[in-house]
């Protein structure tokens, strides 16, 4: 079965400083992962996703995610943090053996002080 | 751009009520899905459709029926409400099933008395 670990309920991190946002997987295929973000009373919008190639993906508003297969982690990153990056952030994975169901992670709630 | 509707945003019922969530998706995705938010649980799978005519049971089906009878539409009926429905509930549609990012509606709370 496929499953999703965000190790932290919360994060902080000081304006202007980088942020990191932690995401391990478990599948039995191949995996394709994806962030999403959630401000106050919005429904999810779509950050970035790995499918394959380049273990390195870039994404929307300045954010990056790291595959590494090995870790079996997806990291999602930003060198420089902004109030505004103040959001519920959700790592979710599919599994390639699994059709087409999302597995979500917990959340991670990211605040960002100026 | 309209992407995701959903309706109503906001609804209380009282135990063994019944009532549908309405979501309408106008970007021609062929896969849709509904989805519970809780806290500290993330967002578990209802239903979930890969075209018209075609639907399947998600993580926590039971007490949740949806049907599929055009691309665009996709209802989700809660057929005896119960104090566990209380949630907000979240309707995705997906250009492509397997590799797709999903778009979101804004959501549904939903209370149960």
């Amino acid at each position: 079965a496929q499953s999703v670990a965000q190790p932290e309920d919360q994060v902080n991190v000081a304006e202007g400083n980088p942020l990191t946002v932690k995401c391990t997987y478990s599948v039995s295929g191949n995996p394709y992962l994806f962030w999403y973000v959630q401000y106050p009373n919005r429904g999810l919008q779509f950050l970035l996703k790995y499918i394959t190639g380049d273990n390195l993906v870039k994404g929307s508003y300045g954010f990056e995610a790291e595959f590494n297969k090995s870790q079996t982690s997806f990291h999602l990153k930003k060198p420089s943090a902004l109030v505004s990056d103040s959001a519920l952030y959700f790592c979710a994975v599919r599994d390639d053996n699994y059709g087409q169901n999302y597995v979500f992670g917990p959340g991670t709630r990211l605040s960002v002080l100026p | 751009n309209a992407g995701v509707t959903q309706t109503p945003k906001f609804q209380v019922l009282k135990t063994g009520q019944s009532m549908t969530l309405q979501c309408a998706q106008d970007m021609n995705h062929e896969y849709m899905s509904w989805y519970r938010q809780d806290p500290g649980m993330g967002l578990r799978l209802i239903h979930y459709s890969v075209g018209a005519g075609i639907t399947d049971q998600g993580e926590v089906p039971n007490g949740y029926n949806v049907s599929r009878s055009t691309t665009e539409d996709f209802p989700l009926r809660l057929l005896s409400a119960a104090p566990s429905q209380t949630s907000v509930y979240f309707c995705a549609s997906s250009p492509e099933p397997n590799t797709g990012e999903l778009f979101f509606g804004e959501g549904s709370r939903l209370t149960v008395l």
